[in-house]
């Protein structure tokens, strides 16, 4: 079993919809959680970080995070053409004796918005 | 403009051949990090450096080699042990890792090497 999982899509919607995109983890050790959007053929830009339960909100994006499930999401509101993308989840757990806090990121669910 | 440089864009290897790949950083992060990303497949971690002139393996290190001779660069040579090194290849950086308030990894555009 991996220890991040993330359904890999495609998910298309229509331009305006909203857009939940989900990840589950195995490790109950993770710490930090983060969102990172992928164009293609481009590196991973980081949209949202976040480390308590509960909400974060940053513009036209709601990170989620649930630690008693060890769920998390990312909400787009009004979404664009441009958010047609890769988005990857991803979070950290600190290596014992080493202080290195390793990422662990899902496999990314590719989202098409169509105009 | 600060961030992450990596270059060539696209490489091609032959058979017994050994390339680099180059990352650059001007972020003065402390820590830089290579990845592999395969379709279908998460990043996983080849090698990281903490600080300069110490590295250590990641998940998948074999038929992978690293230099930390500075710190804004972090080059990593894929050699001829690597028998399946198609892939696109991102690196990464962050201040220190391992204090209280985490600093999340930012990554550069990638090289993808593929075999001639």
């Amino acid at each position: 079993q991996k220890e991040v999982e993330q359904d890999p899509g495609p998910l298309s919607v229509p331009e305006g919809a909203i857009v939940s995109l989900n990840c589950t983890y195995s490790n109950s050790a993770f710490q930090y959680f983060m969102w990172y959007r992928q164009y293609s053929r481009k590196g991973p830009e980081l949209l949202m970080y976040t480390y308590s339960s509960g909400n974060k909100e940053d513009g036209r994006f709601t990170a989620q995070v649930d630690k008693s499930s060890k769920y998390i999401s990312l909400f787009i509101r009004d979404s664009q053409p441009s958010d047609s993308a890769t988005y990857l989840c991803a979070m950290t757990a600190t290596i014992v004796n080493t202080g290195f806090q390793k990422l662990v990121f899902g496999t990314g669910t590719r989202l098409l918005v169509s105009p | 403009d600060g961030g992450i440089t990596q270059s060539p864009k696209y490489l091609f290897r032959k058979e017994g051949q050994n390339v680099t790949l180059s990352c650059e950083q001007n972020l003065n992060h402390d820590a830089m990090y290579w990845y592999r990303q395969d379709p279908g497949q998460g990043l996983r971690l080849i090698y990281y450096s903490q600080i300069v002139n110490d590295f250590q393996k990641g998940d998948i290190a074999e038929g992978y080699s690293v230099s930390r001779e500075k710190k804004e660069s972090f080059p990593l040579t894929v050699t001829s042990a690597q028998k399946n090194p198609t892939a696109f290849y991102l690196c990464a950086s962050t201040h220190k890792p391992g204090t209280d308030s985490n600093q999340p990894q930012h990554f550069g555009d990638g090289t993808r090497l593929s075999i001639l």
